[in-house]
């Protein structure tokens, strides 16, 4: 079957490093995506990674492992602008699987 | 801002009312989606156009209607909804090369937040 995991909630404080995993299962694997939400807005699209290794992208990594289905998204030097929620999505030929998105709050 | 607009923003509806969704996306893609999200729960896929023709249908009841009139345009058709159809339904569009199986990134809008009372 098809089932993408990440942690529900997380906390963080301004100015620490947080590292989101998501682990997945799907029939068939065209890539991971990350995306953030915040509240009442659209996903916006952080990361893509389709081959094994760590992808950095300013204060935001995206790490893949396709043989054990896992990838983390690390977030630097964090900021109170991101809270929000990061949704972790494997695309399975031509749609994209999501998983239920991790609240990351981020605190003074 | 996506380059993908929907409207309205917020909609409150009874369930004997008939009403519409609107997706427009300015990105030149040639596939465009709706997706129901719902309170701790994952983003459900429920459309897919491709090239204007529907590719997906994923089990949705047949009370959401899609309307896909041009590679720009898609429309969620409402008619006779239960208040367990209250969500945020968000559009997206992507570009799709057809026979490779691949999915490019999706752009989504900021999405239609439905409560049925």
């Amino acid at each position: 079957g098809q089932n993408i995991d990440q942690p529900t909630e997380m906390t963080a404080t301004e100015g620490a490093i947080v590292q989101i995993n998501c682990t997945y299962q799907t029939s068939g694997f065209n890539g991971l995506f990350w995306y953030q939400q915040h509240a009442g807005e659209a996903p916006t699209f952080l990361s893509y990674n389709v081959l094994d290794g760590l992808e950095e992208k300013g204060r935001f990594s995206s790490f893949l492992s396709r043989s054990k289905g896992y990838s983390y998204l690390l977030l630097k030097e964090l900021q109170m602008k991101d809270s929000a929620s990061y949704l972790c999505a494997v695309s399975d030929t031509d749609k994209l699987i999501f998983g239920t998105g991790t609240r990351l709050q981020v605190f003074p | 801002e996506t380059g993908v607009t929907q409207t309205p923003r917020h909609l409150v509806m009874g369930m004997t009312n008939k009403k519409s969704l609107k997706c427009e996306q300015h990105l030149g893609h040639n596939a465009m989606y709706w997706y129901k999200q719902s309170a701790k729960k994952p983003l459900e896929l429920m459309f897919v156009y491709n090239f204007k023709e529907q590719t997906e249908n994923n089990s949705v009841p047949s009370r959401f209607s899609p309307e896909c009139p041009n590679s720009s345009h898609l429309f969620l058709h409402l008619h006779t909804l239960q208040p367990e159809d209250s969500a945020l339904y968000l559009c997206a569009s992507s570009q799709e090369h057809p026979g490779t199986g691949s999915t490019d990134t999706q752009y989504f809008g900021p999405g239609t937040r439905l409560t049925v009372l």
